[in-house]
């Protein structure tokens, strides 16, 4: 399984940018980078997947290494709202394609 | 449009009653997923459906819970004789599988919590 490393906590001030980093140095074939947020007493809330090229939504941006080994979710101007664990899953090329969580990165957007 | 939709949203329940908790998926969503995340843990996958089918049960803890998926639709993970260590958020989710499976996010509920006493 391609498996990710994600800082256990990160801060960051609102309005400002959120940059969370993930390294997925054992990615491979066709395999997907999701990004999901969990905020407390709420299921994990979708942002965004990329495969190669660089994707923008209305939520977030994600930026992906050339060589595929890492990736950047950026929230270009954080709210309090944003305070959540954010799960960087690379998704396996395996029967049901199950996302597999990892524990996560937990963002706290400070006023 | 409606999302994921869970019932109950919450459950206490006697240790060793059986428990039923159901998943309405969005329309047209033919994947469907169970997850549960014990008290300060990570999300757990139980099973996975496609269609009516489970081609992936890994994830189930014992033979005491099960679960169905009717009509390609709703489903029900049913716990037997349950345990406090049954205690958790059960969430569901659900996506739409094109030919590129892995290219269609699962979209979660807000998950059943399930207290055993």
């Amino acid at each position: 399984d391609a498996k990710t490393t994600q800082p256990p906590s990160m801060d960051c001030a609102e309005g400002r940018a959120a940059n969370l980093p993930c390294n997925h140095s054992t990615i491979s074939g066709n395999e997907y980078v999701y990004w999901y947020r969990q905020i407390h007493s709420q299921g994990p809330q979708y942002i965004i997947h990329g495969l190669k090229n660089n994707e923008t939504n209305e939520m977030a941006s994600l930026i992906i290494t050339e060589d595929r080994k890492s990736s950047t979710l950026i929230l270009p101007h954080a709210t309090l709202r944003d305070t959540a664990v954010y799960y960087c899953i690379v998704r396996v090329e395996v029967e049901g394609n199950k996302l597999v969580f990892g524990a996560g990165t937990i963002l706290r957007v400070k006023s | 449009g409606a999302g994921v939709s869970q019932s109950p949203s919450n459950k206490v329940t006697e240790k060793g009653k059986d428990v039923e908790l159901r998943c309405d998926p969005i329309s047209g969503h033919t994947a469907l997923y169970w997850y549960r995340q014990s008290l300060g843990q990570g999300l757990e996958f139980l099973i996975y459906f496609q269609g009516n089918s489970a081609p992936d049960k890994s994830g189930l803890p014992s033979d005491r819970f099960s679960a169905e998926r009717t009509g390609g639709s709703v489903s029900t993970l049913t716990i037997q004789r349950t345990q406090q260590e049954d205690s958790a958020v059960y969430l569901c989710a659900s996506s739409l599988v094109g030919g590129l499976s892995y290219n269609s996010p699962l979209h979660f509920g807000n998950g059943t919590r399930l207290t055993v006493t």
